[in-house]
């Protein structure tokens, strides 16, 4: 059984950071894309970013760049979001979501919540 | 940036057809997917790819996507097809999400 499981959100005051993890498992990590999605509170769903299997590549909501990065840790089967430079529109449930094909995010964990305010 | 606009709400009653729309510049080009969310429960892929379905979806989920505008539609709704439902596509490697729909049955 495929299980993903986030922790690492909190409260968190304007301009400060936060290290988002996903653990994975019940499948072979390494041979999927990996994404981070995100939904504000009463709010729709938001892609925030996606990395390769290798790590090598990342995309990004432009919304997040220069703020937010993604890695992995395959011999932690895990995946990490950083987020820095917080500002209160940020405050959201993040979710991540194993991708198939690189296209179907086909199973998400339970999320953890971002809470940025001071 | 690319966008997909979907309307806030429809309702349909038990036993009939519902239709979801989604719209976006040249959509048919990309492949649509199609998100339900449950109340305090995280999304659920029940249409890949414009109209593949996943084993577990029931056969009443379908989907069609041409032009600019992709659909689903949902047949013999039940009760237990309340929900709030997103559309996503890709654009240059980046995912974008429809703004979604409530779907009431009532």
């Amino acid at each position: 059984e495929v299980q993903l499981v986030e922790s690492g959100g909190g409260l968190v005051q304007p301009g400060g950071s936060l290290r988002l993890s996903c653990a994975a498992s019940g499948f072979i990590f390494t041979n999927y894309w990996m994404s981070w999605v995100r939904q504000a509170p009463g709010k729709g769903l938001e892609w925030v970013a996606n990395i390769k299997q290798d790590g090598s590549e990342k995309n990004y909501v432009d919304s997040v760049k220069g703020r937010f990065t993604i890695s992995r840790d395959n011999a932690k089967n895990s995946v990490y979001l950083e987020v820095n430079s917080l500002r209160a529109e940020d405050t959201a449930v993040y979710y991540c979501a194993r991708l198939v094909g690189q296209m179907v995010h086909d199973d998400w964990g339970q999320g953890t919540l971002v809470t940025v305010s001071s | 940036s690319y966008e997909l606009t979907q309307p806030p709400s429809v309702s349909v009653s038990p036993g009939q057809t519902a239709s979801i729309i989604c719209s976006g510049d040249k959509l048919g080009d990309k492949y649509a997917y199609w998100y339900q969310q449950k109340p305090g429960q995280s999304p659920v892929v029940v249409i890949y790819q414009d109209t593949k379905r996943p084993s577990r979806i029931p056969e009443r989920f379908s989907g069609s996507n041409s032009g600019n505008t992709a659909t689903l539609t949902i047949s013999g709704t039940q009760a237990m097809d309340e929900a709030d439902y997103y559309c996503q596509a890709w654009d240059s490697d980046t995912a974008v999400f429809g703004g979604g729909t409530k779907l009431t049955v009532l």
